[in-house]
Order: structure tokens, then sequence, then C-alpha cells
């Protein structure tokens, strides 16, 4: 079984700083997908970026990027220019690729406070 | 906007009684998946259907059901309802095709059920 881990439970940022949320996941697989989605006060489920394992280079989606260290398990997210929208709870998430089914782990969020 | 609509959002009924909650899927999509989100629990897979059929189960309990239509919309079944069902209930769409859009999966706005 997969299993997501998420150590820090809280953060905080001041606005236009950067800051790193880490994450660690435990699989047996080889071919799987690794996802950031960020879940705002409004309790929508928003996909902030998304890695393919099979991958090396790190995914970037503006003033997001991650660091996937496939060896370690590990796939962090950094957020630079921290804005006051980036307030939110920030889900990490696992699947396995094929079979057609992606179901998603995840972790139990790292709540996210960008202070102005 | 994800493309993925859930109705209704929200919903108050006592316990011992039955709610349905619906969703349509993104515009070609067609893989359903129902989460829910509780405080104790976070973020919990109950089940995928993949064009009609189910494909994956994860912790649903017997009192809950689902199923997906021809037109690909789906339907959670929730009956004899407990104060624990409290939670919000997602939804969430994708094609499940080989690729890279593939395996991400969008969600919902959500359905917040409160049993009282």
């Amino acid at each position: 079984a997969q299993t997501v881990t998420q150590s820090q439970p809280e953060m905080s940022v001041q606005e236009a700083e950067t800051v790193t949320l880490s994450c660690t996941y435990d699989t047996s697989e080889n071919n799987y997908y690794l996802f950031w989605y960020k879940q705002p006060p409004s309790r929508q489920m928003i996909l902030v970026i998304r890695q393919e394992a099979y991958k090396q280079q790190n995914a970037t989606e503006n003033r997001f990027s991650v660091n996937f260290q496939k060896a370690a398990k590990s796939f962090s997210l950094k957020i630079s220019d921290s804005q006051l929208g980036d307030t939110a709870m920030y889900f990490c998430a696992f699947s396995v690729a094929g079979a057609g089914s992606y179901q998603l782990t995840f972790g139990k969020g790292t709540k996210l406070s960008v202070i102005p | 906007d994800s493309g993925v609509t859930q109705t209704p959002k929200h919903l108050i009924t006592a316990t011992g009684q039955r709610v349905t909650l619906r969703c349509s899927p993104r515009s070609g999509d067609l893989s359903v998946y129902w989460y829910q989100q509780s405080l104790d629990q976070g973020l919990q897979f109950l089940i995928q259907y993949y064009n009609g059929e189910e494909r994956a189960k994860g912790n649903i309990l017997e009192r809950f059901s689902a199923q997906q239509f021809p037109d690909l919309h789906s339907e959670l079944n929730l009956s004899s309802l407990e104060l624990g069902d409290s939670a919000l209930y997602f939804c969430a769409s994708s094609d499940s095709r080989d690729g890279p859009s593939g395996n991400t999966i969008y969600f919902g706005e959500g359905s917040w059920l409160t049993v009282v």
C-alpha cells in the first residue's frame, strides 16, 4: 500500500517570500504520478502541479515548482513570491500508473498562511 | 472552474435517512471518482467508475453505493445515515487514458452533508 506523509501541519510565510512544503511517500511501484492540490477556504480542490515519476526534470507552473527526489521518495513544493491568495491547505497526493484507475492517495495536508 | 459539477452543494438531513449526491464529470471524461473528506479521516477514496462500470473500490461503507449512468453522470447514495457520515463529499473525474493527461484527476466543488 502507498502512503503519503506531510510532516508540517502548519506553516506561515511573509507575502512575497518563498516557502517550501515537504512531502514524502512510500511505494514499491516504479511508475507513478505525484500531485500537489490546493484547498482554499472555499474548500474546492485545485490542482497545482503534477510530476511523472519517469521524468527526471522537476515540474514547474509559474510560481510553483517541485523538487522531486525519486531515490529519497521526496516531493516538495516550492512557492515563490507568495501571495495572499496562496493561503490554503496543500495536499500532496500519489497515484499509480496503469490499470486505468488513477485513484489518489493523499497526505494529511499542510495549512499555509501567507502573512501580509 | 474544473468542469466537474456536483449537486447539491449543501444538504442537512436526519440520522437514519437516505440521500443521493449527483455528479457530472468534465466533458469527455470517462472516469468518475468519489472521495470523502472529514476532519478525522482526511481525504478518503470511496469508489471509481469507468464508462459505467465499477473500476476500483476504496473505503466505502456497505451503507453507501454508487453508479454511473450511460450519459456518464454518477450518483452516490448514502443510506441509514449516522452522525459520523457528516463530511464533504467530492466527485472527481479523469479521462483515464494513457498519456500525460489521462492520469490527472479534477475535482468538483463538493457536497457538504450534515447529519443531525
